[in-house]
């Protein structure tokens, strides 16, 4: 079944390291996209990519980083930079011209200890 | 103001009770989304329109183009929709903008 993998599901981290959230799509969708939520509030835009080798900043990209070098995989590191990194992190996708529905990962809860 | 908004942000009501969910956005979309979040955290997508009316189960979704508006609607409601209700439109330049969400809660 086509779907999108998100790993972990949770994670701890310490202070000062970089971690990355896995995202990976067998759809053969063209755009996908990371969200950040903290409790109570709405989703907020990270990062998104419409095509391979091509990302562009959302409305919170500072601390974050991603890579698309491949169609089905969209990794998000968060850095050291990113001073508030405890959220549940949710990635997405969808075909380019969305003539299909939006799909979601489960989401990676990432715990700063 | 956001370019879409949704109302009401909270709303409690009995089990049984018709819901109604709104969602007015103020930018060309090509397509119009209501997703729905549990506690848990999973999003699942419910509806994705693009004009007219769709309905699954005791779900409806209703989309105005000329007057910018969606709505959704529950009927004969029970508590497992306790849910967060999310409207979330595709732009014309192919960028997902989000309500806010509307946090509903069905009391038995």
């Amino acid at each position: 079944d086509g779907g999108i993998t998100q790993s972990p599901k949770y994670l701890f981290r310490k202070e000062g390291q970089n971690v990355t959230l896995s995202c990976e799509q067998n759809l053969n969708h063209d755009a996908m996209y990371w969200y950040r939520q903290d409790p109570g509030q709405g989703l907020r835009l990270i990062y998104y990519s419409q095509i391979v080798n091509d990302f562009q900043k959302g409305d919170i990209a500072e601390g974050y980083s991603v890579s698309r070098e491949k169609k089905e995989s969209f990794p998000l590191t968060v850095t050291s930079a990113q001073k508030n990194p405890t959220a549940f992190y949710l990635c997405a996708s969808h075909h380019y011209q969305n003539t299909g529905e939006l799909f979601f990962g489960e989401g990676s809860r990432l715990t700063v200890l | 103001k956001n370019e879409v908004e949704q109302s009401p942000q909270n709303l409690t009501a009995q089990e049984g009770e018709f819901i109604t969910i709104n969602c007015s956005y103020s930018v060309g979309i090509s397509a119009l989304h209501w997703l729905q979040q549990h506690p848990g955290g999973g999003i699942v997508s419910l509806f994705m329109l693009s004009s007219g009316k769709k309905k699954h189960g005791r779900l409806i979704a209703t989309i105005n183009i000329q007057e910018k508006h969606s709505s959704l609607h529950i009927t004969a409601s029970h508590p497992r929709d306790s849910a967060v209700y999310i409207c979330a439109v595709l732009a014309s330049n192919y960028q997902l903008i989000w309500g806010a969400g509307t946090k509903l809660i069905i009391k038995p």
